[in-house]
């Protein structure tokens, strides 16, 4: 298994503002993912978060809205930028390292509330 | 593009009670498939997982089996306590996706006393 923590758990914005979310794990992990869950939904894919380069989003996703970084393999930071009231979700990141079984492993996530 | 169904999107039973939780995926070439618990403001816990030559695993009084050619998977909960309330939810990881998880509807469980 994998601890992870996420940094803030939760916070309130103002429209037109930036936040950047972090996601620490306890070990080396090969895949870290971040999620998002609007109120009411499951959860959607946003990026994959690759070490060393740049991230690969899902469609809808954009790197100007989502800018995400992946320095070493136990933290990634999201930032979500020029905020607006639908940015209003749960952000959670998630780990894998692969192979077999492949299971995956979420953070706490971060409650985002914009104004 | 894979869609992943659960029903029923809410449940309500007694203490005691068995209960059957299913989940649908449209696309059968799947890698694996993850069942997950939600507590309200709180992240996920993984249950358990059925790779895709498996047809069942066991965890306490989770069951979790899995139909592959049908695009089916059911939670099976034995003898509810209230403590199991919680939204549930299931996930496959289609093959050669590296590990994408796409995510059901989930299933919003209360046990009552």
């Amino acid at each position: 298994s994998a601890v992870i923590s996420q940094k803030p758990s939760r916070d309130i914005c103002q429209r037109g503002t930036s936040l950047t979310i972090q996601c620490q794990v306890d070990s080396q992990v090969t895949m870290m993912f971040w999620y998002r869950q609007q109120p009411g939904q499951s959860l959607t894919l946003i990026a994959t978060a690759n070490q060393g380069s740049e991230a690969t989003y899902e469609s809808g996703f954009v790197i100007d809205k989502f800018p995400i970084s992946r320095p070493n393999l136990t933290f990634s930071t999201l930032t979500v930028s020029n905020m607006s009231p639908e940015d209003s979700s749960i952000y959670l990141c998630s780990v894998g390292r692969g192979g077999v079984p492949d299971t995956q492993y979420f953070g706490p996530g971060t409650r985002l509330t914009v104004l | 593009k894979q869609e992943v169904t659960q029903i029923p999107a809410a449940l309500s039973v007694p203490e005691g009670e068995n209960l059957v939780l299913n989940c649908s995926f449209t696309d059968s070439a799947i890698y694996n498939l993850q069942w997950f618990r939600q507590d309200p403001g709180k992240g996920l816990t993984s249950l358990l997982l059925i790779q895709s030559s498996q047809r069942e695993q066991t965890s306490g009084r989770l069951n979790a089996s899995l139909d592959k050619s049908s695009g089916r998977s059911t939670l099976y909960i034995a003898a509810s306590q209230p403590g199991d309330s919680a939204t549930y939810l299931c996930a496959v990881i289609d093959t050669g996706t590296a590990s994408k998880l796409t995510f059901g509807t989930g299933t919003r469980l209360q046990v009552t006393l």
